[in-house]
């Protein structure tokens, strides 16, 4: 069965610091791709990043990274230079039966991370 | 921008009432997606639906339906809600595995 575990229920980072946001996931598809969600307090879950199981290199968007190391299953997400207004819930996520059913996501519990001044 | 809408932002609801959630996108997506969130729980998946009229369940669909007779309109329907159906239910929206799911902001839904 697919699953995705996100070991840090609560994180504190300080301003401007760099912070690394745990996820492993266990499955025995093929293709699969990894995703980065946010959070915030107001609800809205707010897309930072993808990551596809046959890409070579490790994505990056702006402050984010995703930090893929494919024979430890794990998909780490790199904040660099952390802002206030990245205080959020973040949610890692796996795309399951990748060709077949597009689009079905599988979520971890998620990580709340609050940036100090 | 993908626009996903979700017709309430919070709904208060009685034990055994009949609810509706209603969720609308307007990118002419084909996939549509219940997810209820918990905490210390993340997203899990109740219904989606690749299709008009079509639905898959999920993983937790029991106490839920769902339709979709348009393609923009997905609704997750509670027959008789119960107080353990108090919960954030959030709408997605997409293409592919490799794209990422579009959002509404979501639905807090209390039973009492």
């Amino acid at each position: 069965a697919q699953k995705i575990t996100q070991t840090q229920p609560g994180m504190f980072v300080q301003e401007k610091e760099a912070v690394t946001l745990d996820c492993t996931y266990d499955t025995s598809d093929p293709s699969y791709g990894l995703f980065w969600y946010k959070q915030p307090s107001s609800g809205e879950m707010i897309f930072l990043i993808y990551q596809g199981s046959y890409d070579q290199q490790n994505a990056t968007e702006g402050r984010y990274s995703l930090n893929f190391q494919k024979a430890r299953k794990s998909a780490n997400l790199v904040i660099s230079a952390s802002q206030l207004g990245d205080s959020a819930m973040y949610f890692c996520a796996m795309s399951r039966e990748f060709y077949n059913q597009g689009g079905k996501l599988i979520f971890g519990q998620g990580t709340e991370l609050s940036v100090k001044p | 921008d993908v626009k996903v809408t979700q017709s309430s932002r919070y709904l208060v609801k009685r034990t055994g009432e009949k609810v509706f959630l209603e969720c609308v996108q307007d990118m002419d997506h084909e996939n549509m997606f219940w997810y209820r969130q918990d905490p210390g729980l993340g997203l899990r998946l109740i219904y989606f639906s690749y299709d008009v009229k079509m639905k898959e369940k999920g993983d937790i669909p029991e106490g839920y339906s769902v339709s979709r007779e348009k393609k923009e309109r997905f609704s997750l329907i509670l027959e008789s809600a119960s107080t353990n159906q108090t919960s954030m239910y959030l709408c997605a929206s997409g293409v592919t595995g490799k794209s990422p799911l579009h959002f509404g902001n979501g639905t807090r839904l209390t039973v009492t």
